[in-house]
């Protein structure tokens, strides 16, 4: 069946370090992967999304890195601020491809 | 441009009540989605919409119904709350299947 996971649900870090969140999906025909943020009590914000014709895309202090060959993608968060402090959920299309099935988030907290 | 807006905010029904979620895009984006989030769980799809005058079931559509009443509202109504149905409800649009869903700031749902 379909279904995305986190390897972690936490994840600590220290301001300024780099940090990686990673994530399992099961379906090998998914095509589209998203990354949301979440901070407490707010909606889900969405920070990078990447096709499967890509292994890698950047943004703004993000890089998310697709190896389709173990069905994994990770989001990278360079020089990770306390205002990266958040709840972060990857996401992939669904096989009808309506919608998006989310897994189950990695807490992450930064300590300066 | 407000993006995703629901109403109410905060709701408290006894078990057996009804009541209707409201949710409205701004964005002109053809798809709407209704989510619910549970501690510890990532967002589980209750219902969708395509694009107006359609809509079809998510992974948990039971105990709920949906209308999409224009192009920009689409609401939820639970005909007889249990308190399963306790939980945080989350509207989200997006311009269409495979594009990224913007989230409207959720409804925290209280069944006694």
């Amino acid at each position: 069946g379909e279904s995305v996971g986190l390897h972690l649900p936490t994840l600590s870090v220290q301001e300024g370090d780099n940090s990686i969140i990673n994530c399992a999906y099961s379906n090998s025909a998914s095509d589209y992967f998203i990354w949301y943020k979440q901070e407490s009590g707010k909606g889900p914000q969405f920070i990078i999304d990447i096709r499967s014709n890509m292994d890698k895309r950047q943004g703004q202090r993000v890089t998310v890195l697709l190896n389709k060959t173990v069905k994994h993608l990770s989001l990278q968060i360079a020089a990770t601020q306390p205002g990266d402090s958040a709840v972060y959920f990857c996401a992939e299309k669904n096989q009808a491809g309506t919608a998006l099935i989310f897994g189950k988030g990695t807490t992450l907290s930064v300590s300066s | 441009n407000a993006g995703v807006t629901q109403t109410p905010k905060f709701q408290v029904l006894k078990t057996g009540q009804s009541m209707t979620l409201q949710c409205a895009q701004d964005m002109n984006h053809n798809s709407m989605y209704w989510y619910r989030q549970d501690p510890g769980m990532g967002l589980r799809l209750i219902y969708y919409s395509a694009s107006e005058g359609t809509t079809d079931k998510g992974e948990v559509p039971n105990g709920y119904n949906v209308s999409r009443l224009n192009k920009r509202e689409f609401s939820l109504r639970l005909e007889s709350a249990a308190p399963s149905q306790t939980s945080v409800y989350f509207c989200a649009s997006s311009r269409d299947a495979t594009y990224e869903q913007y989230f409207g700031p959720g409804t925290r749902l209280t069944v006694t």
